[in-house]
């Protein structure tokens, strides 16, 4: 069973639309967070959620909306697409905020034309 | 704007050999620090992580840290060429994970 899981796995778009990446946790983890690694390797927090509630908003365009309708699931949803957004996002969650280790979902190639 | 670097290589070490990865991290009030390892188009995950001044040790794997430098260092002893991935350190501040950018480790048979 994965514990950490996100779809799609690939995402190719023109720049404009509006798309959104969906990642679930069945490890029973309160908290979830949203990375966005660049092509250079450099992994960067965008967001957190502790149980449904927004606890880390780092700085991200307002494009960038995350949702958590329960615990076990953080949705990313991304307005007017730009080229600077391709990266590959990655879920991932732990058992509280302080824990130490987190589960990184597979993640998310997004890729804007 | 706190910071985390590591030197992004390529390293390249003999099969057998010890790896030597080093971090340095701007934000004195860090309290736990990270080491991840990444194989190429998959996700990281936690190798050790150490927030005691000093050394710890997980089989072939040895984290240094040293506070009053800023500096943590993962070490890879008799190391294999299945070591060969992206090793990425991060720090924590808070609820804040800081990661590196990585350095590319490369373990020649």
């Amino acid at each position: 069973d994965t514990a950490v899981s996100q779809t799609p796995k690939y995402l190719v778009t023109q720049m404009g639309n509006d798309k959104s990446i969906k990642c679930e946790q069945n490890l029973g983890h309160d908290t979830m967070y949203w990375y966005k690694q660049d092509s250079k390797k450099f992994l960067k927090i965008m967001f957190s959620y502790n149980n449904k509630e927004l606890i880390i908003n780092e700085t991200v365009p307002n494009r960038f909306s995350p949702k958590s309708p329960d615990k076990a699931h953080l949705n990313l949803h991304i307005n007017s697409l730009e080229l600077g957004d391709s990266a590959v996002y990655f879920c991932a969650s732990s058992i509280s905020p302080l824990y130490n280790e987190q589960f990184f979902g597979p993640g998310t190639r997004l890729t804007v034309l | 704007q706190k910071e985390v670097e590591q030197n992004s290589g390529p390293l390249s070490v003999p099969e057998g050999a010890i790896a030597s990865l080093n971090c340095t991290y701007s934000d004195r009030g860090s309290q736990s620090f990270f080491w991840y390892r990444q194989y190429s188009g998959k996700s990281p995950e936690l190798i050790m992580f150490i927030y005691s001044n000093g050394d710890k040790e997980d089989g072939r794997f040895t984290a240094q840290l040293n506070k009053a430098s800023q500096y943590v260092s993962l070490l890879i002893r008799d190391s294999q060429p299945s070591d060969s991935a992206t090793y990425l350190c991060a720090v924590r501040g808070g609820n804040q994970f800081y990661f590196g950018t990585g350095t590319s480790l490369t373990v020649i048979p």
